[in-house]
């Protein structure tokens, strides 16, 4: 049963370009999670969606910074015009869709803006 | 809005010592209370979980916690530790949602960097 996955595992990008970041739950999960770390903090929660719904934005940037999570395909973490501040690990978690339970976290995307 | 602070940034003990990661939460209803554990440029890992019930639950890799409802504290604990356990522990809080489902966003502490001396 392969764990949470999410790639590229390392993305560099110059300001101004967009970020795509993707992520393909465990098998039978159908709730996502996206966590931002930056140097030095804990993880920072940024969106939680379930197929075909955003659920809870609260803590996604209001601006360059959406999620999706298609019927089909991974969850895309998507941050347009980056800027340096934008460089961290962007971390996401999958859940199934009874609990409560516990998330279950990728590898990890770290990006790094130039 | 629930919050987690982990009063201690860093940590020095020496192999087959006993260790405890210091984790206080703020939250108004019975929390759900996690600790993870992270290698250097790796993602987290579960190491144990409190939902309700019984107040000391035990993780893997030999690791326990207590939750105390008086000291809004969920304090990490091993025995004897390993060179292999170096690493981040991060405590978490989880809420449910208000609008029903048990499914949840997790709040976090900074982290406690873990060093093991030989």
């Amino acid at each position: 049963n392969a764990g949470v996955m999410q790639n590229p595992r390392h993305l560099v990008r110059r300001r101004g370009q967009e970020a795509r970041l993707r992520c393909s739950p465990m098998k039978g999960h159908s709730h996502v999670y996206w966590y931002r770390q930056l140097p030095e903090e804990g993880l920072k929660f940024m969106v939680y969606l379930q197929k075909e719904n955003i659920i809870d934005e609260s803590g996604m940037p209001k601006e360059r910074f959406s999620a999706e999570f298609p019927k089909e395909g991974p969850s895309i973490l998507r941050i347009q015009q980056v800027v340096r501040g934008d460089s961290a690990a962007y971390f996401c978690a999958s859940s199934p869709p009874r609990g409560p339970i516990e998330q279950y976290f990728g590898p990890g995307t770290r990006l790094t803006v130039t | 809005a629930q919050s987690v602070t982990q009063p201690d940034i860093h940590i020095t003990v020496s192999e087959g010592a006993s260790l405890e990661l210091r984790c206080n939460y703020s939250y108004g209803a019975t929390p759900y209370l996690f600790w993870y554990v992270q290698s250097p440029g790796q993602g987290l890992q579960l190491l144990l979980k409190y939902f309700s019930g019984d107040t000391l639950v035990q993780g893997i890799k030999g690791f326990e916690a207590e939750f105390k409802r008086s000291q809004s504290s969920f304090n990490l604990r091993k025995p004897s530790v390993h060179w292999s356990d170096a690493a981040e522990y991060f405590c978490a809080v989880g809420a449910a949602r208000v609008s029903g489902g048990s499914n949840y966003k997790l709040t976090f502490g900074k982290g406690t960097l873990l060093t093991v001396n030989p």
